[in-house]
């Protein structure tokens, strides 16, 4: 069975860093992309960017360049969603998932990340 | 980036009654282009691929149609479970993409 289980929730103060995770298990890690969705507080999906475990090319959104990074390491099957200086309306649901046949067919269950003074 | 607009914002519909949900590329997408329902507190779930294409286990009372700019979502008659959030999302230049902002379907 394909399950992608993500960390658990996480708050946090304006500045700090942070690195959320998503196990995958039941395929092949190495052969699919993964990918990361932003959901803000009663708001829409936004596509953040995406990484193929196998070689690590990632690609981001541009509304996500430069403010997050995607890795993952392949040896323990877990893909990484991290920022190095959160901001208050980085405050939102965040959610991996795998893609079978280039869409997203598999959802981690979210993290929730609060950041507030 | 292409832009995908949904339409409408919400949706209010009884069950039995049928449900038509439009999604809107800025630019040619072919037919890279997916549905994912979302009901509260929980996350996505893969409804239809490749505009018309109905994912594992999803009834066939789901049905996506539409290329190039335009594609419909149908919910051909509305079960209670139905009501929920639905998103279109495009992967004509993948592995990048977008989704739509969402149509909220409501019980009328």
């Amino acid at each position: 069975e394909v399950q992608l289980v993500q960390s658990g929730a996480e708050v946090k103060k304006p500045g700090e860093s942070l690195k959320i995770s998503c196990k995958g298990s039941g395929y092949s890690f190495t052969s699919y992309w993964i990918g990361w969705v932003r959901q803000m507080p009663g708001k829409g999906l936004e596509w953040m960017g995406i990484i193929y475990p196998g070689d690590s090319d990632t690609r981001y959104s541009p509304s996500f360049q430069g403010q997050v990074t995607i890795s993952a390491d392949k040896s323990i099957s877990t893909a990484y969603l991290q920022w190095s200086s959160l901001k208050a309306s980085d405050t939102a649901m965040y959610y991996c998932a795998l893609s079978g046949e280039n869409y997203f067919d598999y959802w981690g269950q979210g993290t929730l990340v609060t950041v507030s003074s | 980036e292409i832009v995908l607009t949904q339409s409408p914002a919400t949706l209010s519909l009884s069950p039995g009654e049928r449900a038509t949900l439009s999604c809107r590329a800025s630019q040619s997408v072919s037919s890279y282009l997916a549905w994912y329902q979302q009901k509260p507190g929980q996350a996505p779930r893969l409804l239809i691929y490749d505009a018309s294409n109905r994912a594992t286990g999803i009834p066939a009372r789901f049905s996506g149609s539409g290329s190039g700019t335009d594609f419909t979502l149908t919910i051909s008659s509305l079960e209670p479970e139905d009501f929920a959030v639905y998103y279109c999302q495009q992967r004509s230049n993948w592995p990048s993409g977008t989704f739509g902002q969402g149509t909220k379907l409501e019980i009328k």
